[in-house]
């Protein structure tokens, strides 16, 4: 069964910075491109970046291009999202999922980032 | 980077089918068959319910299905059951990058 555990959320300020992690077990890691989700309270999902399985390719919605960068360590079986000038629009719940036939396969918890001074 | 359009509620009987549209352009939903579904219940992580437009996953009740027309997908649930309630989601690839619908909520009355 694949398992998927966000983690390194919290509160910082405007401006400041978070590393958001995702250990993933049960299935093949680093066979997948991997996807970092957003849902920003009482809204709707936001596809925020993708990454191959190699670290090769990597894309992102353009209101964080720049600020945020995806990263991966398959030897570790875990993703990376960090997150540099952060506002508070980037405030939501961060997941993590893999990506297959252009579709999430599976999804963790979350783990919440909250932008506030 | 739109989001694809998705009426913001949609409702029936049990026992009755519901139709949500998904609407986008020609370069994500037009232009691809990679429109994904998801339902999300109240406080839960999002669960795919339908892939490349119309492929049921494992464990999927045939309940759920998927179409496309031109720039608009479709999720149709039949038969609706108390337990189909929450918000549902479309998401298309659009070459590189991803696009998630507004999101639908459906009650069952």
């Amino acid at each position: 069964e694949m398992q998927l555990v966000e983690s390194g959320g919290g509160l910082v300020q405007p401006g400041g910075s978070l590393r958001l992690s995702c250990a993933v077990s049960g299935f093949t890691f680093s066979s997948f491109w991997m996807t970092w989700v957003r849902q920003a309270p009482g809204k709707g999902l936001e596809w925020v970046a993708s990454i191959k399985q190699d670290g090769s390719e990597k894309n992102y919605v353009d209101s964080v291009k720049g600020r945020f960068s995806i990263s991966r360590d398959n030897a570790k079986n875990s993703l990376y999202l960090q997150m540099n000038s952060l506002r508070a629009e980037d405030t939501a719940v961060y997941y993590c999922a893999p990506l297959w036939r252009y579709a999430l396969d599976a999804w963790g918890q979350g783990t919440t980032v909250t932008v506030s001074s | 980077q739109s989001a694809l359009t998705q009426p913001p509620s949609a409702s029936g009987s049990p026992g009755q089918s519901v139709t949500i549209s998904c609407t986008g352009t020609s370069s994500d939903v037009g232009g691809y068959n990679y429109v994904s579904w998801y339902q999300q219940r109240p406080g839960k992580a999002p669960k795919r319910m339908i892939y490349e437009v119309s492929e049921r996953p494992p464990g999927v009740p045939d309940r759920f299905s998927g179409s496309k027309s031109g720039d608009t997908a479709s999720l149709t649930v039949s038969g609706l059951q108390a337990e189909d309630e929450g918000d549902y989601f479309c998401f298309s690839y659009a070459g590189g990058r991803y696009v998630f619908g507004t999101g639908t909520y459906v009650t069952v009355l």
